[in-house]
């Protein structure tokens, strides 16, 4: 049990575009999601908190209108990159906290490369 | 905010050696976990072990919650249990992971 998906797994966008990455908990209902970006060769850094029917909470120094979150229902979270830009280009990775339990799952990873 | 601190940054092992990899915080928490990142980036939960000891299989961990550090011990080592190695901890603001360095590791043949 703990599953965590993530769509897409790869994407590749121009400059300019917007990007939807989808996380759903399989098998488990979480009120409460997070998402994470990766560069290579470093640790995870959070960059907001994703609570069921609320707005999403962001960490110091992420934009929330530019990393848009929303999480309609208790398996579903996703994270919008608007008007990427190559730096955005990373590794994004949600995680899901199963209800009752403090443990948090991770979903496979999102590759993004903005061109 | 709270520093996570892992060691060694890097370790190559020989296939069937074992290894302790070390989580230092610098405060409280409520919460430790440690992760296996495989190759291709998927975390993988080996432990939640706010304290105490736990084993599963050839691993096993230690946290002393009162001096701020967790062991992740790994005997008998494959292959497959190179990637990086992260501890993450959470202060009670939230249940929100704060990740450590990380510690790469390749088991060789």
């Amino acid at each position: 049990g703990a599953v965590v998906s993530q769509h897409p797994s790869r994407v590749i966008c121009k400059s300019g575009t917007s990007v939807k990455i989808e996380c759903r908990s399989l098998d488990f209902q979480a009120t409460t999601m997070f998402w994470y970006r990766q560069f290579p060769k470093q640790s995870l850094m959070l960059m907001a908190t994703s609570n069921e029917g609320s707005k999403a909470t962001y960490e110091q120094g992420v934009e929330k209108d530019k990393f848009l979150i929303n999480h309609a229902s208790l398996t579903l979270s996703t994270l919008t990159v608007t008007s990427a830009h190559p730096e955005d280009s990373s590794f994004y990775i949600c995680s899901a906290m199963r209800q009752g339990t403090y443990e948090q799952y991770f979903g496979p990873g999102t590759r993004l490369t903005v061109t | 905010g709270i520093q996570v601190e892992q060691s060694p940054p890097d370790l190559i092992l020989q296939e069937g050696a074992n290894s302790t990899l070390r989580c230092n915080f610098s405060d409280s928490v409520n919460n430790l976990q440690w992760f296996h990142q495989n190759p291709w980036g998927q975390l993988i939960n080996l432990f939640y072990i706010p304290s105490g000891t736990k084993q599963n299989g050839r691993l096993s961990a230690t946290t002393v919650a009162t001096e701020r550090y967790s062991l992740l011990y790994i005997s008998s080592s494959q292959t497959t249990d190179s990637g990086v190695y992260f501890c993450a901890v959470d202060t009670g603001g939230g249940n929100k992971l704060t990740f450590g360095t990380g510690t790469q590791l390749k088991v060789e043949l």
